[in-house]
């Protein structure tokens, strides 16, 4: 059964450094989301790419926070500089679209962020 | 933002028995879905439940949506020791662009 990749699964950093996460979505699916879950709280919206472009990105912190998805395809989220409330599980999420009705989104197994 | 409260936080029982989880919300919806994770993992899509519709059943799982309340209910029946994990509930709003807002979500534990 096809799944959404993301890597690394854990990633540990220091304050003020950089860090990126990726997402490989389900074959096929044009719509792919990140979202971040902090522990305790139901997953919130960063952004919403139909094909290569965004279409949602309100809830992304820009001035830290940066997301593409150059050729449709698979998709990168960085963080530059990281602080300490960026600590968090990073979901990526993939959906596909049958005459302009979105279907169920299917859930990558997540990037744990711990920033010190 | 988070649209959805979500009833009891944390739930606890026996093998066998069943658990019913709440869910309410505060815009008007296109539809309404349910989704369990596991500790430390993604999340897994359960039941999709539109706006137009009441109850709906998935093997062991029973939805049902009052609109008119804002609210949902996720039954799940003869509960199994794998059934622990956390649910949400997510709502998608008419425009039907994609978007889900999650609950907070339930943690539900099941005791052999």
């Amino acid at each position: 059964e096809a799944e959404v990749a993301q890597s690394p699964r854990y990633k540990i950093t220091e304050k003020s450094q950089a860090v990126a996460f990726w997402c490989d979505p389900i074959s096929g699916h044009a719509t792919l989301y990140w979202y971040r879950q902090i522990l305790g709280q139901g997953p919130e919206l960063l952004v919403q790419f139909q094909d290569e472009s965004v279409v949602d990105d309100s809830q992304l912190p820009k001035d830290r926070f940066s997301a593409e998805r150059l050729k449709g395809v698979d998709s990168t989220l960085k963080i530059q500089p990281a602080e300490l409330g960026d600590s968090a599980m990073y979901l990526c999420a993939s959906s596909f679209q049958v005459a302009g009705v979105i279907d169920t989104q299917y859930f990558g197994p997540g990037t744990r962020l711990t920033v010190l | 933002s988070q649209q959805g409260e979500e009833d009891p936080q944390a739930l606890s029982i026996q093998e066998g028995e069943n658990a019913t989880m709440n869910c309410s919300y505060k815009t008007s919806i296109n539809n309404l879905q349910w989704y369990r994770q596991n500790s430390g993992r993604g999340l897994v899509h359960l039941i999709l439940i539109r706006s137009n519709e009441r109850e709906k059943h998935s093997g062991r799982l029973r939805v049902t949506l009052d609109t008119s309340k804002k609210s949902s209910s996720l039954l799940i029946t003869a509960s199994r020791a794998a059934d622990t994990a956390s649910y949400f509930c997510a709502t998608r709003g008419s425009s039907n662009t994609g978007k889900l807002i999650f609950g907070q979500g339930t943690t539900l534990q099941v005791k052999p």
